[in-house]
């Protein structure tokens, strides 16, 4: 069965410079979850999307936006990085039909270094 | 907002134990999941439990939502079992979950 995939698995950038994470959702999903993850944490919801419309919208800095574009793939954008961005970024996907059943389903995660 | 708390925070079991790991929440939710966080990262749906039980073959998970705690049971643990367990809930109709801070589980073999 498909999975949500995200690409790339991992990132490693400077400070103040600008990362880009994609999140291609399950087909038929209609909803995108962004979540952040940093060291020994749990994860921290950043922002949502139904129908390519922003749903939610959690402790997202200002130096980050995200999108979700007409082929339902969504994008994290993050600029001016800073050491503490560092962390695991996941994706989730779901869909209002099925949530009872399945719940949502997470991407295998892109692990983003700041040095 | 949603508080969640999961105890206990650490477990360490031997290959073929049982254990019951637990999850509290604040207020009342429509959306309750359990999940496992592998040791490469990899975080994987266990149960969507808002109510009620469910079992999925060693697995089970009873969520009580009048009195707010969620239970996840795993029998006759193997090592594969090891990783850390989040407790996630959320209320409202945007999906939104609040994680636990989790269970770390270590099965010894």
């Amino acid at each position: 069965a498909a999975g949500v995939i995200q690409s790339p698995r991992h990132l490693i950038k400077e400070k103040r410079e600008t990362a880009t994470l994609k999140c291609y959702p399950i087909p038929r999903h209609d909803t995108v979850y962004w979540y952040q993850q940093g060291p020994g944490q749990d994860p921290q919801f950043l922002i949502s999307f139904y129908e390519k419309m922003q749903s939610d919208k959690g402790s997202i800095p200002d130096r980050f936006s995200a999108q979700q574009f007409s082929d339902y793939h969504s994008e994290l954008n993050m600029s001016s990085l800073e050491l503490g961005d560092s962390a695991l970024y996941f994706c989730a996907s779901s869909s209002t039909k099925d949530r009872g059943l399945r719940g949502y389903t997470f991407g295998s995660g892109t692990r983003l270094t700041v040095v | 907002g949603i508080q969640v708390e999961q105890s206990p925070p650490d477990l360490i079991l031997q290959e073929g134990a049982n254990s019951t790991l637990r999850c509290n929440f604040s207020d009342s939710v429509n959306n309750l999941q359990w999940f496992h966080q592998n040791p490469w990262g990899q975080l994987i749906n266990l149960f969507y439990i808002p109510s009620g039980t469910k079992q999925n073959g060693r697995l089970s998970a009873t969520t009580v939502a009048t009195e707010r705690y969620s239970l996840l049971y795993i029998s006759s643990s193997q090592t594969t079992d090891s990783g850390v367990y989040f407790c996630a809930a959320g209320s409202g109709n945007t999906g939104k979950l609040i994680f636990g801070q989790g269970t770390t589980l270590q099965v010894k073999p």
